[in-house]
């Protein structure tokens, strides 16, 4: 069974730019979430999607955005890029309802420059 | 206050001893509780599970619950210097939402 799939899984952008990222998720799970790591900040919550709805989302200005599609498969999308945004950005499947196991990909490293 | 606390560490035990991770959470309605492993670059690896109060034993690790003091921790018997990780504790605060601690470096000595 194929795990977590995060594309592209390196990016170089300038500032001002936008970026989408991709995941998808472990066959069978309908819920997806993003998490933005940092040395500084740890593990930040972005948002978690369920069933193609946006279920919670954490304390991020609204550059940062994200869809689920029917199939569970997920974009995030981040607009006027900052040179704070540089971060790891992972994503996490589960395959039940809240508060169930998640597992994360392999995720995709951001850099702006 | 964060809503889930851990010591960063780091936190060094010899090889073959007990290593014990904590963690604290602030919400009192949390139902559900991870420990993951994260080594230096890579992505988070979920190791334990829990639910309910109590402990829960899978191998050399034992994740322990206790909601009424909003503790959960994490043991690790006969530690190895593959454990040598950032362990990070993360609970899912009610709805479609899990909060993960700063994690705590470990450190195991051969």
């Amino acid at each position: 069974k194929a795990g977590v799939t995060q594309t592209p899984r390196y990016l170089i952008k300038t500032r001002g730019q936008q970026v989408t990222l991709s995941c998808s998720p472990i066959s069978g799970h309908r819920s997806v979430s993003w998490y933005q790591q940092t040395p500084g900040q740890g593990l930040q919550f972005l948002f978690e999607y369920f069933s193609e709805t946006q279920r919670n989302k954490g304390n991020f200005p609204g550059r940062f955005s994200g869809r689920q599609f029917s199939n569970s498969r997920s974009e995030m999308n981040v607009s006027t890029l900052e040179l704070g945004d540089s971060a790891l950005y992972l994503c996490a499947s589960r395959g039940g309802r809240e508060g169930t196991e998640a597992f994360f990909g392999q995720g995709t490293r951001l850099t702006v420059v | 206050q964060k809503e889930v606390e851990q010591n960063s560490g780091p936190l060094s035990v010899p090889e073959g001893a007990i290593a014990s991770l904590n963690c604290t959470y602030s919400d009192r309605v949390s139902q559900s509780f991870f420990w993951y492993r994260q080594y230096s670059g890579k992505s988070p690896e979920l190791i334990m599970s829990i639910y309910s109060n109590g402990d829960k034993e899978d191998g050399r690790f034992t994740a322990q619950l206790n909601k009424a003091s909003q503790y959960v921790s994490l043991l690790i018997r006969d530690s190895q210097p593959s454990d040598s990780a950032t362990y990070l504790c993360a609970v899912n605060t009610g709805g479609f939402k899990t909060i993960f601690g700063a994690g705590t470096r470990l450190f195991v000595k051969a």
